[in-house]
């Protein structure tokens, strides 16, 4: 069983809050992700990292912002949720080449 | 952005026939090749890693082949099962100097009927 977890879940909250969604891995890996995922289930990259302080935008463009001041931790944050944020993200993991381990996800609405 | 398309978008299939599908993607600055299921109400699992061309992986009745000069793998399942029901992506991964990501396909899904 994959050690990484996203929290929370689900989150239904107003447009304007600002949130965080949590990502940790208890695995060392380096390279951590974060997608957004459509309705049609396809992944979008949104941000990537691939160490402490180092973070990059993926291939679909994002409001959010992430960080990671340490290797298992890396968060996802919007300032100002709007109902176009709605969506699934799902965080990731990997070693250098490996297959990566997803969390569980957490299915955002925004109202 | 780095093109990675899967074909085709949805399958169904008999309980019992094999069947196999796609995944395009760029031949330059080749780094690995992942397939991943993805069942619903989980999240995805790696299924194969390929990292040379020619590489063939198998696991059960999935087997997978890899051709990176040309820029395509397939993913093979032999005797359809109902429990083989899901989403199947592919991911690359590509080099880049200052570290690398993975870019997934829009994925085939896959709907064994009884």
């Amino acid at each position: 069983e994959a050690d990484i977890y996203q929290t929370p879940r689900y989150l239904v909250i107003g447009t304007g809050k600002k949130i965080t969604l949590e990502c940790s891995q208890t695995m060392g890996h380096d390279k951590m992700y974060w997608y957004q995922q459509d309705p049609g289930m396809e992944l979008h990259l949104i941000h990537y990292s691939y160490g402490v302080n180092s973070t990059e935008k993926g291939d679909l463009s994002s409001e959010s912002t992430v960080s990671r001041i340490r290797t298992e931790h890396f968060p996802l944050t919007l300032e100002s949720a709007r109902p176009s944020h709605t969506s699934q993200y799902l965080c990731a993991s990997s070693e250098y080449v490996g297959g990566a381990f997803f969390g569980q996800g957490t299915r955002l609405t925004v109202v | 952005i780095l093109n990675v398309e899967q074909s085709p978008q949805s399958l169904h299939v008999q309980e019992g026939d094999s069947t196999n599908f796609t995944c395009s993607f760029p031949s330059s600055n080749f780094y690995a090749l992942h397939w991943y299921r993805w069942e619903t109400a989980k999240s995805p699992e790696a299924l194969f890693v390929m990292t040379l061309n020619g590489d063939e992986k198998k696991k059960g009745r999935i087997s997978a082949t890899l051709n990176t000069k040309e820029g395509y793998s397939y993913l093979y399942i032999k005797g359809s099962q109902p429990e083989d029901s899901a989403t199947y992506l592919c991911a690359f991964l590509h080099i880049k100097a200052a570290g690398n990501k993975l870019t997934f396909g829009g994925g085939t899904r896959v709907l064994v009927k009884p």
